[in-house]
């Protein structure tokens, strides 16, 4: 059975740091793309970043773009979400978040998530 | 403001069917044939219920159907039941930017089982 379970939300005041780690079971998860996705309180789901299997490709939202870095360890099945400078903004339930899609000329395409982890709230307030 | 439009509330009697739509552009929904649905009970993580237009995971009901035409795409959930009652988003590929992002969501539509 694939899980993936998410760890490292909380409380954190404006501009401090977080590291979201995400543990996943039940697949071969250096085979797999993998997302971060979140969702704002009472909002709709916003996509974040994806890396490859292998970790050499790395996308992200111009949202988080140059304050979130997105990492990978296959030998410790984990998926990891740094985040620095957070805002306001940034207040959500963060999902990882299995793909399924494919590299074509060079760019990847994203067909769609097939299986999601339950989430952790990340609270950015003073 | 999402990328794609939603509507934001459907609602039917059980029995009933009922279509959500998904209005995007050439750039994702009118592009690719990479359009998935999910739907997200209160508190709980989005679940997969259509992925690549039309096709269900295994698993999901049969009642779940998904279409498209043009840059619109569609979920149709028929015989409604009493566990359809949820939140249902649709996604798409978006070949807009090549550095990301990848993927769009749409802003989400409340399905009410009256």
């Amino acid at each position: 059975e694939v899980q993936l379970v998410e760890s490292g939300g909380g409380l954190v005041q404006p501009g401090g740091s977080l590291r979201l780690s995400c543990a996943a079971s039940g697949f071969t998860f250096s085979s797999y793309e993998m997302n971060w996705v979140r969702q704002a309180p009472g909002k709709g789901l916003e996509w974040v970043s994806y890396i490859s299997s292998s970790g050499s490709t790395i996308y992200y939202a111009d949202s988080v773009k140059g304050r979130f870095t997105i990492s990978r360890d296959n030998a410790k099945n984990s998926l990891y979400l740094q985040m620095n400078s957070l805002r306001a903004e940034d207040t959500a339930v963060y999902y990882c978040a299995r793909d399924r899609g494919d590299y074509v000329w060079g760019s990847y395409r994203l067909y769609y998530f097939d299986y999601w982890g339950q989430g952790t709230l990340v609270t950015v307030s003073s | 403001q999402s990328a794609l439009t939603q509507p934001a509330s459907v609602s039917g009697s059980p029995g009933q069917s009922i279509t959500i739509s998904c209005t995007g552009t050439s750039s994702d929904v009118g592009g690719y044939n990479y359009v998935s649905w999910y739907q997200q009970h209160p508190g709980k993580a989005p679940k997969l219920m259509i992925y690549d237009v039309s096709n269900r995971p295994s698993g999901v009901s049969n009642r779940f159907s998904g279409s498209k035409s043009g840059n619109t795409a569609s979920l149709t959930i028929s015989g409604l039941q009493a566990e359809d009652e949820a939140d249902y988003y649709c996604s798409s590929y978006t070949s807009s930017s090549t550095l990301g992002p990848i993927v769009v969501f749409g802003g989400g539509t409340k399905l009410t089982v009256l």
